[in-house]
């Protein structure tokens, strides 16, 4: 399964509303992954099961989608939200693929 | 809390062996499908193999299958990878990835280079 994500990069001003869009080759039913990669550090989960947000995650954050079709969303941009977003998705497994990656940066 | 951290990374010489290994505690260990995923410099991520719980299914991402080997000690609550042939391409940094995706190791960096 081939995941491809869009744009690749980003730039934008805080308090911006940001979609990042993640398209799959074949159904995936809502087998994603959604996470947040800073500079130096591991990914971090953000967003499970397409739409669900992990413990801890801000509210501004979210998901939707399902099948071939998804979206993440940043509601009002903060500057810590400046990293590299990724999907990844889940549906078949154990063969896991993220997307590209699209990077965030302030405007 | 969970907590995964991998050790191991170093530079090696084009065609040689490296081992990998990833200390996990704060969760049932030998209940969870442990993966290993690496990122090269300034490059994405890409899944590299992983291990059921009871090591009964491994499985291995194509640019790696026949070089690399994982396994696991349950009553260690670790992970490895036996990386052999190594080449320039699998520089990267290897994290340690818990089955779901919502916890992974600092990683440890790995650099194939003469």
């Amino acid at each position: 399964i081939q995941m491809t994500q869009s744009p690749s990069s980003l730039s934008a001003s805080v308090g911006d509303r940001v979609t990042i869009v993640c398209q799959a080759s074949q159904d995936i039913n809502t087998y994603l992954n959604w996470y947040q990669q800073k500079p130096g550090l591991a990914p971090r989960l953000l967003i499970y099961d397409a739409s669900k947000l992990q413990t801890g995650v801000p509210s501004r954050f979210s998901g939707s989608g399902s099948g071939t079709y998804f979206t993440f969303i940043i509601t009002s941009l903060q500057p810590e939200d400046i990293a590299t977003y990724y999907c990844q998705q889940y549906d078949n497994v154990p063969r896991l693929t993220f997307g590209q990656g699209t990077k965030l940066e302030i405007q | 809390d969970v907590n995964l951290e991998e050790s191991g990374g170093g530079l090696v010489l084009p065609g040689g062996s490296l081992r990998l290994s990833c200390a996990a505690s704060g969760f049932m260990f030998d209940a969870y499908t442990m993966n290993w995923v690496r990122q090269a410099p300034g490059k994405g991520l890409e899944w590299v193999s992983c291990i059921t719980g009871s090591s009964h299914k491994k499985f291995y991402a194509d640019s790696v299958r026949g070089r690399f080997t994982i396994s696991r000690d349950n009553d260690k609550n670790s992970v490895h990878l036996d990386m052999n042939n190594l080449r320039d391409e699998d520089t990267a940094t290897y994290y340690c990835v818990r089955d779901g995706g919502g916890s992974w190791g600092r990683g440890t960096l790995v650099t194939v280079s003469s």
